[in-house]
């Protein structure tokens, strides 16, 4: 069974740009959330969906926006990019709202 | 909103030795405390987990430790080994609210000695 997969796996972009992430879930799990993680930080959250509903958002400026889809795989964008939104982009998924999350890899995205 | 610190940042033990990283939370609501271990350049993996109604649990030699009324819970390794080197995070979920989102502690950076 595949856990959590992200892509792209890295990602190199101008500041101004926009970019899109993606996200699939453990097969069965319908609760994604979104966490950015700074180099020497714990990871923040940014955003939760459940049931392709919107459930929770972090403190992330409106640029920041994301959405579910009818599979339960999600997308993260961030537009006019910013150099301090270079992170480790990190997907959670969990089957309910009593369970834990389970990680993907994560997509590193630099911003130049 | 929650806030969880956690003590210390970085901690460094003699193979063998135990390890012992402390985390507090501050809102009364949360009832769920994941640990995880992020090894360098890869994702946080969930090594032990406890809710609120349990006050101690253990898994070989991991176990973790919650005290709701002074609102702290703590993470031992022991016989600890040097693949247990790794940035160790706590969490906490609070239950208020629609979002069960977790709030993570700035991580403790674990070396083993051999």
């Amino acid at each position: 069974d595949a856990g959590v997969t992200q892509s792209p796996t890295h990602l190199i972009k101008t500041r101004g740009q926009h970019v899109t992430l993606r996200c699939s879930p453990i097969s069965g799990h319908k609760s994604v959330s979104w966490y950015q993680q700074v180099l020497g930080q714990g990871p923040q959250f940014i955003f939760q969906y459940y049931e392709k509903e919107e459930r929770g958002r972090g403190n992330f400026p409106d640029r920041f926006s994301a959405r579910q889809f009818p599979n339960y795989s999600s997308e993260l964008n961030v537009n006019a990019l910013l150099l301090g939104d270079s992170a480790l982009y990190l997907c959670a998924s969990s089957p309910g709202a009593q369970s834990g999350y389970t990680f993907g890899s994560g997509t590193r995205l630099t911003v130049v | 909103g929650e806030n969880v610190e956690q003590h210390p940042s970085t901690l460094s033990v003699q193979e063998g030795d135990s390890a012992v990283i402390k985390c507090t939370y501050s809102d009364s609501a949360s009832n769920y405390f994941p640990w995880y271990k992020q090894e360098l350049g890869k994702r946080p993996q969930l090594i032990i987990d406890i809710r609120s109604n349990v006050g101690e649990k253990k898994d070989q030699r991991i176990a973790v430790t919650l005290n709701k009324t002074a609102k702290h819970f703590s993470l031992h390794i022991t016989e600890t080994q040097p693949e247990d080197s790794a940035v160790y995070f706590c969490a906490a979920i609070s239950s208020s609210g629609s979002a069960r989102q977790l709030t993570f502690g700035s991580g403790t950076q674990l070396t083993v000695l051999p």
